[in-house]
């Protein structure tokens, strides 16, 4: 089955202590994303990778890291988490066919991972 | 001003009934444009495309007005399965960015 999946679902830690939370694509897809859903502010992306080795800002990236060593996987990594990153977030990938069109194709979104920081 | 508006709702509606959501958005170098349906706690997953001539699928119709700068969203013959959040989401060729709005929540009452 084509899915993305994020680990862990649901977190809870404290202030300052570092969190990675993965994601895996099996659909062999370029681009991958990490967006956050807070409300009243919809979906913000926060880092996203063209390819291996590729990585690039998005619009909310302070607090937030991530790596590409392999195409499948996108871990986002917190490294002094704070309570203004408790959010709901999102994981997404698609394929980059479609040249300069790239983003008109379908984002597959992970089920989420919901995070609290004390 | 947010890039991409939505009324959020709760739109109540009964099964059956034709229900309407529209979605404006700011910039005119604006490309594209997508409804994705977000159930809740769950993941976003894409509904439609939206196309300048307007599109249909099924029982749903997307429509594009570039000179008014909004699009919107028609469900017909509601069923209680469509109960959901409906993202607008615009792609900006400029910045090459997907552009989320916050969403329209629709609840379909028996």
């Amino acid at each position: 089955e084509a899915q993305v999946t994020q680990n862990p679902r649901y977190l809870i830690t404290v202030t300052g202590k570092k969190l990675t939370v993965t994601c895996s694509q099996n659909m062999n897809h370029e681009y991958m994303s990490w967006y956050r859903q807070d409300p009243g502010l919809g979906l913000r992306q926060i880092y996203y990778s063209m390819n291996v080795e590729v990585t690039d800002k998005g619009d909310v990236p302070e607090g937030y890291k991530v790596s590409r060593k392999e195409k499948r996987n996108f871990p986002l990594i917190l490294e002094s988490p704070s309570p203004n990153q408790t959010s709901l977030y999102f994981c997404a990938s698609s394929t980059l066919a479609g040249g300069r069109d790239f983003l008109d194709n379908e984002q597959f979104f992970g089920p989420g991972t919901r995070l609290t920081v004390l | 001003r947010k890039e991409v508006e939505q009324d959020p709702g709760p739109f109540n509606v009964p099964e059956g009934a034709t229900v309407a959501f529209n979605c404006t958005y700011s910039n005119s170098a604006s490309q594209s444009f997508f409804w994705y349906r977000q159930d809740c706690r769950k993941e976003p997953k894409l509904l439609m495309s939206v196309y300048s001539s307007g599109n249909e699928d099924g029982r749903f119709t997307a429509q594009l007005n570039r000179a008014s700068q909004y699009i919107s969203l028609l469900i017909r013959d509601s069923k209680l399965s469509d109960s959901a959040t409906y993202l607008c989401v615009a792609r900006s060729y400029n910045t090459d960015k997907l552009i989320f709005g916050t969403g329209t929540r629709l609840q379909v009452f028996p």
